[in-house]
């Protein structure tokens, strides 16, 4: 069974551009979810999708938005990037949302110059 | 309040001997989860183990047990017989279950762990 994957890995953008990432779950699950890492702030929740429908968001400026397609892949849009958005941001898959596990995905290291 | 707290920011332990990596939490759920991951140097986040505050058993998965304490809001890792490639960041995590089954999960800031030689 193939693993959450992320695209891409790595991304440079410059202030004020925009960039989407992308997050395809393991087969079956129906949950996904986003968070952003930084050395500063840690790990911290920035939305968690299922059904296509966003069920959970954390405390991050409108600038991030995301959405869920109906085979459960996810996308998440930054606008307006702002030199602090340069972060890890992972995207981990469960089979409900209210599962033991969550599987984590490699990450998409994004640096904003 | 912070949810989680990984009041270890870094330790050492020997290779071969046992070591126990703490966290506390905080929440006045009744049903709630808590995890921990490992995260080597490469970023990916892997789960390790995993205990329901209604598991009356401390979770255990090989060499991985939690020391779960619900009464002092405990929910410590202990590592047994370590490995080199322990070596990694460890983050202790709480999902908690609101109306409707949804969940938020709170990571704590983690604890990066050496193994020596």
């Amino acid at each position: 069974k193939a693993g959450v994957t992320q695209t891409p890995r790595y991304l440079i953008k410059t202030r004020g551009q925009q960039v989407t990432l992308s997050c395809s779950p393991i087969s079956g699950h129906r949950s996904v979810s986003w968070y952003q890492q930084t050395p500063g702030q840690g790990l911290q929740f920035l939305f968690e999708y299922f059904s296509e429908t966003q069920r959970n968001k954390g405390n991050f400026p409108g600038r991030f938005s995301g959405r869920q397609f109906s085979n459960s892949r996810s996308e998440m849009n930054v606008s307006t990037l702002e030199l602090g958005d340069s972060a890890l941001y992972l995207c981990a898959s469960s089979l409900t949302g209210t599962s033991n596990e969550q599987f984590f995905g490699p990450g998409t290291r994004l640096t904003v110059l | 309040a912070q949810k989680i707290t990984q009041t270890q920011p870094g330790m050492f332990v020997q290779e071969k001997e046992a070591v126990t990596l703490d966290c506390t939490y905080d929440t006045s759920d009744q049903s709630y989860g808590l995890f921990w991951y490992k995260q080597p140097s490469s970023g990916e986040m892997i789960f390790l183990i995993y205990q329901g505050s209604y598991d009356e058993q401390n979770a255990t998965e090989g060499r991985y047990s939690l020391n779960f304490q619900k009464a002092r809001k405990s929910a410590n890792l202990v590592i047994s017989a370590s490995q080199l490639g322990d070596s990694a960041m460890y983050f202790c995590a709480m999902r908690e279950l609101g109306s409707g089954g949804y969940q938020k999960v709170t990571f704590g800031t983690g604890t990066k762990l050496q193994v020596i030689p």
